[in-house]
């Protein structure tokens, strides 16, 4: 166990739709990530925040918004979802988001959009 | 743009026996982190080992340890005394050492998927 929670761990959504993905990090982590999975892509770096601030953005989409909270959870909210957005996603955290530090995944949660 | 490349999309070994798999990244930076994580059925990813690029000496971790050959970059990772529950799918991954923009940004390999056979 990680210690970085995400919840819903499955999710089965129609296209058109937004979804909400949560995420806790380890405790006395400040930063966390997003990672999506898919066939096509593999794993990809989505983005970044370190105490409720962005801190490094990667392949996301304009669909797709982040955000974290005061308390350090995170939220990734994917919009207008299409069937490509099938995929697995990771939530990340780290003690400070700096280079080096280990990153601990979650157990993901898979999206299948319908 | 750094690039990390893993071509063995498939191996595997007997239980008991070593195997070693393959990871080769490009980058013109000097300081660098390399991590191998591991993808079991579950599809949690777990780090296996890390490797920072300033230090010459290999990393080791249990059954797990490194060849770091930073002129060549390769990073391969050796798994001795292989186990039934190291079948995975196995991920090398490179972060950069500088640069605010990317503090944090793992770059992953396609992955290299091992059966341990009993």
């Amino acid at each position: 166990d990680s210690g970085v929670t995400q919840t819903p761990k499955h999710l089965i959504t129609a296209t058109g739709q937004r979804v909400t993905l949560r995420c806790s990090p380890r405790s006395g982590d400040l930063s966390v990530y997003w990672y999506q999975q898919s066939l096509d892509q593999g794993l990809q770096f989505l983005i970044q925040y370190y105490n409720g601030e962005e801190r490094a953005k990667g392949n996301i989409l304009e669909r797709f918004s982040a955000q974290q909270f005061p308390d350090l959870h995170s939220e990734l909210n994917l919009s207008s979802l299409e069937l490509g957005d099938s995929a697995l996603y990771f939530c990340a955290s780290s003690v400070d988001g700096q280079p080096g530090n280990t990153i601990y995944f979650g157990e993901g949660s898979w999206l299948t959009v319908v | 743009a750094q690039t990390v490349t893993q071509s063995q999309p498939e191996m595997s070994v007997q239980e008991a026996e070593t195997v070693t798999l393959s990871c080769t990244y490009d980058t013109s930076e000097n300081n660098y982190y390399l991590f191998w994580y591991k993808q079991p059925p579950s599809r949690q990813m777990i780090l296996v080992i890390r490797q920072e690029a300033y230090k010459q000496q290999n990393a080791t971790e249990n059954r797990f340890s490194v060849n770091f050959q930073k002129a060549a970059k390769s990073f391969s990772l050796k798994i001795s005394d292989s186990q039934l529950g190291d079948t995975a799918m196995y991920f090398c991954a490179f972060m950069t050492a500088r640069g605010s923009s990317n503090t944090g940004k793992l770059i992953f390999g396609q992955g290299t998927t091992l059966q341990v056979k009993p």
